[in-house]
């Protein structure tokens, strides 16, 4: 079984500052990492993933992550945030044995706040 | 390109009555799942399928019950609605190969039992 912590629930920015959400994970075997991002009253969409290869994976809206094995962590990172960033970010993981077919184990999101 | 659609968006209840989530989704993705999201524990999964007639419990599974007879349609029956499943549930699917590791979500169902 594995498990996800993302530490902090909400954390407040300044548009156009820099911005780490953290997460580390827990598994006894290998896993998949994932970021998901909802908007108010949308389903998740995704915002990159780790698979395998490069430990540094760039997503979609200027973000990217860095999976570090031996922390066990998979911080997301934005050099620069906007007003339309504002939402909620989930880090997530899945099972290498079971190819991802066997559903993601979800954080329990950090609420992203872009202050003016 | 409609994609994954649940219905209904918003669904107000009442204790003890059943209540079926739709799910439908136009990719022939293979695998289907549904999570439901409450404050506080994030998205847990509740039952998934790797094909038509194959389903399997996930985390939270106790007080609902899934079927797919169709590739395209998952749907979730609360067969006897108590307040704790208060909540809104996602569907998603993933395709094959590579493609099953990235799932796609629903918009949602806002469910209230009252």
């Amino acid at each position: 079984a594995q498990s996800v912590t993302q530490l902090d629930s909400q954390v407040p920015v300044f548009e156009e500052a820099p911005v780490e959400l953290r997460c580390n994970y827990s598994s006894s075997v290998s896993v998949y990492l994932f970021w998901y991002v909802q908007y108010p009253n949308q389903g998740l969409q995704l915002l990159l993933k780790y698979l395998s290869g490069s430990t540094l994976v760039k997503g979609i809206n200027g973000f990217e992550a860095e999976f570090n094995k031996s922390q066990t962590s998979f911080h997301l990172r934005k050099p620069s945030v906007h007003i339309s960033d504002t939402a909620e970010y989930f880090c997530a993981v899945s099972e290498r044995s079971g190819g991802g077919a066997d559903g993601l184990t979800f954080g329990k999101g950090t609420h992203l706040i872009i202050q003016p | 390109d409609a994609g994954i659609t649940q219905s209904p968006r918003y669904k107000i209840t009442e204790t003890g009555r059943q209540v079926t989530l739709m799910c439908h989704q136009t990719w022939s993705h293979s695998y289907m799942f549904w999570y439901r999201q409450d404050l506080g524990h994030g998205l847990r999964l509740i039952y998934y399928s790797a094909a038509a007639d194959i389903t399997d419990k996930g985390e939270v599974p106790d007080g609902y019950v899934v079927s797919r007879s169709k590739t395209e349609n998952f749907p979730l029956t609360l067969e006897s609605a108590t307040r704790s499943q208060t909540s809104v549930y996602f569907c998603a699917s993933s395709g094959t190969g590579d493609a099953k590791n990235i799932q796609y979500f629903g918009a949602g169902t806002r469910l209230s039992v009252l």
